[in-house]
């Protein structure tokens, strides 16, 4: 069965700082998503991650993947407030593409 | 606007009534997802159509939940006898056709929160 974990769950940041946050995944999988949710709003797409070695950057966020660890990193550059939100990574499973999702990390950027 | 819309937004109800929500995908996705978000955790699969097939329905779809997507384009849920633990955020997804530019990205709509008294 997949299983996915982010830590840390809570990240409470300092404006300016960088920080990490990290998806692993129990089962091979090729490609990984990044999603963004503020409080009582939808999930809105980040990143689409395609294969091993993967990298993508949009303004201070940047994702990459490595599939042989079966690893994801969000990485956050001189956080400003507007990043504050939660933060989930997915996997998909199957025929279909199901969405397999981690527990999400709560991003706080105090200024 | 093109995206999934979802429709209520909201829904509060009294615990054994039934409860309809209904999505309406980006137009010419034929993939339409349906997940459960209840608060504090990421969304879970429930049951996802491919045009109006219903290919996969998650355990989580217990017999009092049954969703529909007739003629391949809106899809509907239901459940019937409301319990206070269905409770969540409903959330809606659609996907294009696979391609070569094409990565099965799910777009996600706003949801439907349900609350049951």
């Amino acid at each position: 069965e997949l299983k996915v974990e982010q830590n840390p769950l809570f990240l409470s940041m300092q404006e300016g700082k960088n920080y990490t946050i990290y998806c692993n995944y129990s089962t091979t999988s090729d490609r990984l998503y990044w999603y963004r949710q503020d409080p009582g709003k939808s999930l809105e797409s980040l990143f689409v991650l395609l294969s091993n070695g993967a990298v993508k950057q949009e303004g201070r966020l940047m994702a990459s993947l490595d599939t042989k660890a079966r690893l994801s990193t969000l990485h956050i550059t001189a956080a400003v407030h507007d990043l504050s939100a939660t933060y989930f990574c997915a996997v998909p499973r199957g025929y279909g593409n199901k969405l397999v999702f981690g527990a999400g990390t709560i991003l706080r950027v105090k200024s | 606007d093109t995206g999934v819309s979802q429709d209520p937004r909201h829904k509060i109800t009294k615990r054994g009534q039934n409860v309809t929500f209904r999505c309406d995908p980006i137009s010419e996705h034929n993939r339409l997802y349906w997940y459960r978000q209840t608060l504090g955790q990421g969304p879970e699969f429930l049951t996802y159509f491919q045009n109006e097939a219903q290919l996969e329905k998650s355990r989580l779809l217990s017999d009092r939940f049954s969703a529909e997507r007739p003629k391949g384009s809106f899809s509907t849920l239901e459940i019937q006898r409301t319990e206070q633990g269905d409770s969540a955020m409903y959330l809606c997804a659609s996907s294009g056709r696979q391609g070569p530019y094409n990565y099965n990205e799910q777009f996600f709509g706003p949801g439907t929160r349900l609350t049951v008294l």
